[in-house]
């Protein structure tokens, strides 16, 4: 199926707190994870990604955790900040040498400070 | 990587109308797409603007509706024709490039164009 499932919808967590956002797919020739950061009025910007023979990535306080065998992948916020607070975006390349990608949902996160 | 730049940011357009979004790209680049991102949704691909050629359609999609050009390898425009209140959107613009997340290619957008059909 040509879906990734995102969630949850919204998040909110204090400042110093840990988020997870999780995501889940069901077509197995998905290749490749990136994960989106959307501020209001801003395009989605590339935040990591991850191959699917990766089990975990981190880039500074961002760490995506993947697992190949229940098809799920989650983005982990370490020590989250206020600045952080904007929407995620998990996606799946369909295929390959393409550049076709299936976004999620988004999830709206909020960090308190 | 690549900056995009998009016009108009935002417009209220009357229901019938055609509205023309222009993306603008620093740098030459071969492939260009349109998302379009409804609200509190996720981001739908519409078509990839293929230079030299025809736009590529992805199904539920239809070139009479949204027609594209990509006149050269920095620029396109995308078309919202006959508007209706369900087009309201934000259209996004995005380029293909690789990256250094193991030579993969990913995609950078442009701030989109707000768009509201009345």
């Amino acid at each position: 199926q040509q879906q990734v499932k995102q969630s949850p919808q919204s998040l909110i967590v204090q400042k110093g707190g840990i988020p997870i956002i999780n995501c889940a797919y069901e077509n197995t020739a998905f290749d490749y994870f990136p994960w989106y950061q959307q501020f209001p009025g801003k395009g989605p910007a590339l935040l990591i990604a991850i191959r699917p023979d990766v089990s975990e990535k981190k880039e500074g306080r961002f760490t995506i955790s993947f697992n190949k065998s229940a098809k799920q992948f989650s983005l982990h916020i370490m020590d989250s900040q206020p600045g952080d607070s904007a929407t995620y975006f998990c996606a799946a390349r369909i295929e390959a040498g393409t550049y076709k990608y299936i976004f999620g949902t988004g999830t709206r996160l909020k960090v308190l400070a | 990587s690549a900056v995009i730049s998009q016009k108009p940011s935002r417009d209220i357009c009357q229901r019938g109308t055609s509205l023309t979004i222009q993306c603008q790209v620093d740098s030459q680049v071969t492939m260009m797409f349109w998302y379009r991102q409804q609200p509190g949704q996720s981001l739908t691909l519409i078509a990839t603007a293929n230079q030299g050629s025809e736009a590529t359609y992805e199904s539920g999609f239809v070139i009479d509706k949204f027609p594209i050009s990509r006149p050269n390898l920095t620029f396109s425009t995308l078309t919202v024709s006959n508007m209706s209140p369900e087009d309201s959107s934000i259209y996004l613009c995005s380029v293909a490039q690789g990256s250094s997340f193991s030579g993969a290619n990913v995609l950078t957008f442009g701030a989109g164009s707000r768009l509201t059909v009345l």
